[in-house]
């Protein structure tokens, strides 16, 4: 059983770079969601894909991040000129939608120098 | 400004000992959820709620939902160090949006 996987694990970058992540769902999954989760904190919710439709992003999201769910399978989160704030979890969910349960991938840290 | 208010942020206990942790929110909900999320990993689903009043148990977690659907509780009889997480709770009016709370940081000391 394969859940969701996100890619890579860990990414360290400086200031002002542009960094890149990867969901990838479960498979039969038409819902994705991104979240960003800081020390302390629960998730906050960023976005979510129906398919490859975009249907909701978060005020959270500026300009400066950008996602894509470009078939309707994996999706990925950009990040360009990365800022101190930018620290933190960023975690992906697929589900079948409706009340069906979310199922998380394990993350991606993001850590900014 | 949370949507949902957890309480306590951080439990302490010792193995076998009961406790209650307790997710508030002046708004409605269709559903509440409960997550335990483990250093490093993602969140896993624990249960759904979505009737006023209703109560679900899994082994030896209760989790109920206020009459209102504004407020769910979460009950573990004989705690063991494997319940050791962090217990968010997670609203949402539609299952299109869902909205967290801050956790509950749990300890069980053996």
């Amino acid at each position: 059983d394969t859940g969701v996987s996100q890619n890579p694990r860990h990414k360290i970058t400086k200031r002002g770079q542009n960094v890149t992540f990867r969901c990838d769902p479960i498979s039969e999954h038409n819902r994705l969601y991104w979240y960003r989760q800081t020390l302390g904190q629960g998730p906050e919710f960023l976005t979510y894909f129906q398919n490859e439709a975009q249907l909701e992003k978060s005020r959270l999201l500026s300009d400066r991040f950008s996602a894509e769910r470009p078939k309707g399978s994996f999706s990925t989160l950009e990040i360009q000129r990365t800022e101190q704030g930018d620290s933190a979890m960023y975690l992906c969910a697929s589900s079948s939608g409706g009340d069906q349960p979310q199922h998380f991938g394990d993350g991606t840290r993001l850590s900014i120098l | 400004t949370q949507l949902l208010e957890q309480s306590p942020q951080f439990l302490s206990i010792q193995e076998g000992e009961n406790l209650t942790v307790y997710c508030n929110s002046s708004s409605v909900f269709s559903s509440l959820q409960w997550y335990r999320q483990e250093p490093g990993e993602g969140p896993v689903l624990l249960v759904t709620v979505v009737t006023g009043g209703e109560v679900k148990k899994l082994k030896r977690l209760t989790f109920q939902f206020g009459d209102a659907r504004k407020d769910s509780s979460l009950h573990i009889t004989a705690a063991q160090p494997g319940d050791t997480g962090l217990y968010l709770c997670a609203g949402t009016y539609n299952f299109n949006k869902f909205y967290f709370g801050s956790g509950t940081k749990l300890n069980v000391k053996p």
